[in-house]
């Protein structure tokens, strides 16, 4: 089947790294997708992994996946109250003849001082 | 360059009224996707097309008709709308299969 899971909350200081993880079902799917909702926005594509990589870095992003438990995480380095968002886990999935996202429930990421 | 505008982006409705979600994008991309945003889950695709004058069902297509005449538009029609649509609607677009998708700011629907 086809199934993306997310922790639901997570709380970190100002400063701290924030670690997201994700579990998805589909080992067929060739790319794996984070993206980050701002209240009141629409997703903003914040990075993206190959199925062939293992990790992906970009500034302050870090994405590292692990096929063969096919899981996947976001580290957010130095994390300022300006990431405090909604942060979606997709893996890209072509079940019933189609490309299609499929998305986790997302993670709500609050940093406080 | 404005990507993916949507319009409205507030709504609310009647049960049993009728209303079309417009979502137009500058980027030229073939591809373009209608997903419904529930609270604690995540977007759920409705419709999507796959270039000019196509359109496909996605997860949760009923109650939902939607138009591609042109392009750059993508249209989505409630013919008959019930509380059960009530919603955050999103729509995006891509260049091609697996392009990470661009997304619009959404819709908010409510159906009284």
């Amino acid at each position: 089947g086809e199934d993306v899971e997310q922790s639901l909350f997570l709380s970190v200081r100002e400063g701290d790294s924030s670690v997201i993880n994700c579990t998805y079902t589909d080992s067929s799917s060739t790319y794996l997708y984070w993206y980050k909702q701002e209240p009141g926005a629409g997703l903003q594509l914040l990075t993206y992994i190959f199925s062939n990589m293992d990790m992906k870095q970009d500034q302050r992003l870090t994405v590292l996946l692990n096929k063969k438990d096919k899981h996947l995480s976001l580290r957010i380095a130095d994390t300022q109250t300006g990431d405090s968002a909604i942060y979606f886990c997709a893996e890209s999935n072509k079940a019933g003849g189609y490309n299609k996202l499929i998305f986790g429930a997302g993670t709500r990421l609050a940093v406080h001082p | 360059n404005a990507g993916v505008t949507q319009t409205p982006k507030f709504r609310v409705l009647k049960t049993g009224q009728s209303m079309t979600l417009l979502c137009a994008q500058d980027m030229n991309h073939e591809y373009m996707y209608w997903y419904r945003q529930d609270p604690g889950m995540g977007l759920r695709l409705i419709h999507y097309s796959v270039g000019e004058g196509t359109t496909a069902k996605g997860e949760v297509p009923d109650g939902y008709n939607v138009s591609r005449l042109k392009k750059q538009n993508f249209l989505l029609g409630l013919e008959s709308a019930a509380p059960s649509q009530t919603s955050v609607y999103f729509c995006a677009s891509t260049r091609g299969p697996n392009q990470p998708q661009h997304f619009g700011d959404g819709t908010r629907l409510s159906i009284l």
